[in-house]
């Protein structure tokens, strides 16, 4: 299986902060890789694809980068709304597996 | 609106049975793949398994914690998914949630979710 790791676990930010969480997967899985943010009690919700492409309708506020076994999840202008746990998943190959979260908290 | 509604959670015994099912809507269901995705109380996301679309053959994968355990079907006549849980052990227990997959670059990314329904097995 694809380990996908996640770092920091969590962080502090303040509103404005530019933030960036990374993933490492544990071999080769091209530009196969998402992001999610999930709020407390509520579903994940699909915020890029295919490493860099930004899902219809979420803010340009977030961008990923990446291919191979790196990749990076960035947010700027950190604002109140977002405020969450982020997770990546790799669907190169099954099982689909995901990162272990990375929680952003305030500062 | 694209819209997906599981519902069937509840609480059930060690080694007992349970069918989830999630309803889809806006949005052709036939033509996609369907994913269960499940996360225990305070923990992380746990990918369970996909069914593939009927030009697959309604094929389907699932995790090892599950295979052998629990079974994806579907039916499209009703844009529905089912995830029947069987021999349930307390570790089960999670908020568990359909995903739509949608293909790009030959692969399938989970872009909507349901809300979720709740599955608590314990004695």
């Amino acid at each position: 299986d694809i380990q996908m790791t996640q770092s920091p676990s969590s962080l502090s930010a303040s509103v404005g902060d530019r933030v960036t969480i990374t993933c490492r997967a544990s071999q080769d899985i091209s530009i196969h890789l998402a992001w999610f943010q999930q709020k407390p009690g509520k579903a994940p919700k699909s915020l890029i694809y295919s490493a860099s492409s930004l899902q219809s309708g979420v803010p340009s506020k977030f961008s990923g980068s990446g291919s191979g076994t790196d990749f990076t999840l960035t947010i700027s202008g950190l604002q109140p709304e977002d405020f969450a746990t982020y997770y990546c998943q790799q669907y190169n190959s099954y099982p689909v597996t995901f990162g272990g979260g990375t929680k952003v908290e305030i500062k | 609106e694209v819209q997906l509604v599981e519902s069937g959670g509840d609480l059930v015994q060690p080694g007992g049975s349970l069918r989830l099912s999630c309803a889809a809507s806006g949005f052709t269901f036939s033509d996609l793949y369907m994913d269960w995705v499940r996360q225990a109380p305070g923990k992380g996301l746990e990918w369970v398994g996909r069914s593939r679309n009927k030009v697959n053959r309604y094929t389907t994968e699932y995790a090892a914690s599950v295979k052998g355990r629990f079974t994806i079907s579907r039916d499209d006549s009703k844009n529905s998914l089912y995830l029947q849980m069987n021999s349930l052990k307390t570790e089960d227990t999670a908020v568990y949630y359909c995903a739509r997959s949608t293909p790009k670059d030959s692969r399938h990314y989970m872009d909507v979710w349901g809300k979720g329904t709740t599955v608590t097995v314990s004695s």
